[in-house]
Formats: structure tokens, sequence, C-alpha cells
């Protein structure tokens, strides 16, 4: 079993709706969760964080954590065509270190 | 804001060659970390440090080494480029305090021809 996983998509969604991602991770001692959007040929760029159970909103991101059940996801409302992009999960081992593990990427495609 | 550079945005090499890619961060980071990123593998961790001259080989770090003389500098070398190591390499930094994210450089693209 990874780490952590994610359906690679492409998830198509019309401008407009709410695109919903998710991510389980395999391990239950993980403290801190993170999305990144990553453009094409561009670098990944922070855009939440979640260390509680429950949801976080910023904007029209919600980042939703359920620790019992290992799974964290990412409600994009109101989603634009320039939300278009790769998301990436990525989880804080219960280590000494800030080590990431990253997804693999969820694919967003934004349709007009 | 964080800032993470990268020396390059693109750089072509020949096979054998050694070469170096350096980052730089300003936020007085503790931990640097060097990834390379390649279609369907995802990021995929090379070395890290978590203080000057400390290192910790990731989950690739064959035909890989690192330096980490200064706080704010972390460099990647390829010992001798072989064309596998074509990719896009990303540096990230982050501080050691509590459950931190990692920021991210722009990345460089290297081609080994």
């Amino acid at each position: 079993q990874k780490e952590v996983e994610q359906n690679s998509g492409p998830l198509s969604v019309p401008e407009g709706a709410i695109a919903s991602l998710n991510c389980t991770y395999s391990d239950r001692g993980s403290q801190s969760f993170f999305w990144y959007r990553q453009y094409s040929g561009k670098s990944p760029e922070l855009i939440m964080s979640i260390y509680s159970n429950g949801d976080k909103e910023d904007g029209r991101f919600t980042a939703q954590l359920n620790k019992a059940s290992q799974y964290v996801s990412l409600l994009i409302r109101d989603s634009q065509p320039s939300d278009s992009a790769t998301y990436l999960c990525a989880v804080n081992l219960n280590t000494g270190f800030q080590k990431l593990v990253f997804g693999t990427g969820t694919r967003l495609l934004v349709s007009p | 804001d964080v800032k993470v550079t990268q020396s390059s945005r693109y750089l072509v090499k020949r096979t054998g060659e050694k070469v170096f890619l350096e980052c730089v961060q300003d936020m007085d980071h503790e931990n640097m970390f060097w990834y390379r990123q390649d279609p369907g593998l995802g990021l995929r961790l090379i070395y890290f440090s978590y203080d000057v001259k400390m290192k910790e080989k990731g989950d690739i770090p064959e035909g890989y080494s690192v330096s980490r003389e200064k706080k704010e500098r972390f460099s990647l070398i390829l010992e001798s480029a072989s064309t596998n190591q074509t990719s896009m390499y990303l540096c990230a930094s982050s501080t050691r305090t509590g459950h931190q994210p990692q920021h991210f450089g722009d990345g460089t693209r290297l081609s080994i021809l």
C-alpha cells in the first residue's frame, strides 16, 4: 500500500461547480496535512494546511480531515478554469523531521 | 514570504559531466530538501538536510550527493550525469518547529544528452 494515495484523474468539472479531491494515507501517527497546487511546468504551491479533524476554510477552498478514517480532502467551490492544475496531497510522517510524503496528484480540469 | 531560489530554470548537460544544482532560501529554515519529479512517479525525495553539514538520504540517493556548508544554501551534485537523470529537480525548505509545510523553489528542468 502506498503511503499517500490519490486518484490521478483527470477530474473534470464545469465552471462554477464544486470540485472534490480526495487523499488517503497509511500512517496513523501522521499529524499534519497539506494541499499543493501545481500548474503544468511549474513548482508546487502551498494552498492549504490542516492539522485537526474537521473542516478548515480559506476563501473558495475547504480542507477536510478525518484521522479515524485516514483521509483528507480538498473542496474547491465555484471552480474556475484557472483552477485547472494538478493537486498534490502531502502528509507529514510521524518522525522527528519535517519530512513529507506526497501523493502522485489529481489532475483537475475545469471547463468554461 | 518565503523565497527559495534555484540557480537555473533550464540546464542542458552531457553524459558523464559533473553537475551542480544550487538552492538558496532566505527564511533561516533549518530543513532543506531535494526532490526530482517525473511523469507518473510524482515527487521523489533524493536527499534532505536538517542542519548545516548534516545530510540524510531520501528514497533515491543513488548517483547524487549533496552539500550544505551554510544554512541558507543546499547543493545537489550529480557526480557523473546519466540520461536517466533527466528530470525536473525541485528544492524545498521548511522550519524545524511545529508541523510546518515545505516551500518550493521554481525548479530546474535538467536535460542530460
